[in-house]
């Protein structure tokens, strides 16, 4: 079982549409990541969000951490062919001990 | 050069055969891990490493064992490998993580192993 569920699993729209990814968990974090991964690459940091109920701005992202601090999303406006990938969430607990990684979301943006 | 080097980049190895995989790093982190990535299933962990005389298991470090030889390297063997460890592997460190801060993990670009 994970610990954090991501949601959809995959996504296939059109270049210029917005979309949206969850982050969900019945866990409190200290911290909660968003990574980006490529194929054949490791997942590169987006964002950490830190607060309950922050918002973070990415040129065409918007990061929000919930007010419980047990999920998050990620928001993609007019979405490209570049940002295609998979998206990982990561989630830090207060012992600072290890990273939780959801399943992922795999986008597809067609042009 | 790569902040986190992972070498091979790709092995081909048969069933039964010991393997190592190799992790550096130049981020000055203590703080190292290993993850398997399984298509659907994310990352999940094998190993993590605080310190040189700290090794902890993870999720799934049945068949996997791991050595940390200095703060900079890290390596993940495989004793006797079995087809189902047929996976992406991939090494990555960590800063210490402080309240209000978080913590961001570097990973290498990963080791496509595959066992026949």
């Amino acid at each position: 079982t994970q610990l954090l569920e991501q949601s959809p699993q995959f996504l296939s729209i059109q270049e210029g549409e917005n979309l949206t990814v969850y982050c969900n968990s019945s866990s409190v974090f200290s911290s909660l990541q968003w990574y980006r991964q490529e194929p054949g690459e490791g997942p590169v940091l987006l964002v950490t969000v830190v607060t309950g109920g922050e918002v973070k701005k990415l040129k065409r992202l918007t990061f929000q951490f919930g007010d419980a601090r047990k999920d998050s999303s990620l928001h993609i406006t007019a979405a490209q062919p570049g940002d295609t990938g998979l998206y990982l969430c990561a989630g830090l607990p207060y012992n600072f001990n290890k990273f939780y990684f959801g399943s992922g979301t795999k986008l597809n943006v067609k042009p | 050069d790569a902040d986190v080097t992972q070498t091979p980049r790709n092995r081909i190895t048969k069933t039964g055969k010991r393997i190592m995989l190799e992790c550096s790093q130049t981020k000055g982190h203590d703080r190292m891990y290993w993850y398997r990535q399984d298509p659907g299933l994310g990352l999940q962990l094998i190993y993590y490493s605080f310190d040189v005389k700290d090794i902890n298991k993870g999720e799934i470090s049945d068949g996997y064992s791991v050595s940390r030889q200095a703060q900079a390297k890290f390596s993940l063997s495989l004793e006797s490998a079995i087809p189902n460890q047929t996976a992406l592997y991939f090494c990555a460190t960590s800063d210490f993580g402080v309240q209000g801060r978080g913590a961001e993990a570097f990973f290498g670009q990963g080791t496509r192993l595959t066992v026949v």
